[in-house]
């Protein structure tokens, strides 16, 4: 049974815009998350995390919320660039282990 | 600073032939090391992890095994590689303590003929 889910296999967005990449989890008591970026053939990068006491965290242009009644998370990417495209994997805290969501690859346009 | 190595970055291997992947960590000390595949086209699926030296978490029963013969140091190996084994192979350390961030390695890209 997955415990992390990224319903969205891809998604695409025009140069400037917004990014809206979305997560869900199954379990409420998780408590830390965290979103990866992976470019092909290369080890996946730590973008930002959030603590289940806060519902928003902002770093530069990624900001990621935080949902917990409805266990959801979502990653925003203002402004969007080329240089994002890549696979987002979302991921949740479990002891000393991550469980990730199968990732979105994200498509910015120029 | 901290950094990760992997090697080899890529390797093709028949089926039925064993496998070692090494794994090491520079600039901390007592990590915990993981060890992923990506098959294609799929997430990250967490094979092993071990908080110390010599100790061992497997994840899902497989033709693969792992061991930490030094402290900064994992290696993921196999007797007789299967087909289905082939995929992107990487190496994950964090600190250990409340913080659960994971630095991962740059990965090896694992054929299987």
């Amino acid at each position: 049974d997955q415990q992390v889910k990224q319903n969205s296999p891809s998604l695409s967005v025009q140069e400037g815009r917004i990014s809206i990449l979305n997560c869900d989890y199954t379990n409420s008591m998780f408590d830390y998350f965290l979103w990866y970026k992976k470019y092909p053939a290369e080890g996946p990068t730590f973008l930002i995390s959030i603590s289940s006491i806060k519902d928003k965290n902002e770093d530069g242009r990624f900001t990621v919320f935080l949902n917990k009644s409805a266990k959801h998370l979502s990653l925003h990417i203002v402004p969007s660039q080329p240089g994002d495209s890549a696979v987002y994997f979302c991921a949740v805290a479990y002891g000393n282990k991550l469980v990730f969501g199968a990732g979105t690859i994200l498509r910015v346009k120029s | 600073s901290q950094t990760i190595h992997q090697w080899p970055a890529t390797l093709v291997q028949p089926v039925g032939s064993p496998l070692s992947l090494e794994c090491t960590v520079e600039g901390t000390s007592n990590p915990n090391l993981y060890w992923y595949r990506q098959a294609a086209g799929r997430g990250l699926q967490l094979l092993f992890y071990s908080v110390g030296i010599g100790q061992i978490s497997s994840e899902v029963p497989q033709n693969l095994s792992a061991s930490r013969p030094q402290d900064r140091q994992f290696i993921l190996s196999s007797k007789k590689l299967l087909l289905s084994d082939s995929g992107f192979y990487l190496c994950a350390w964090s600190t250990g303590t409340g913080f659960n961030e994971q630095f991962f390695g740059p990965g090896t890209r694992l054929t299987v003929l």
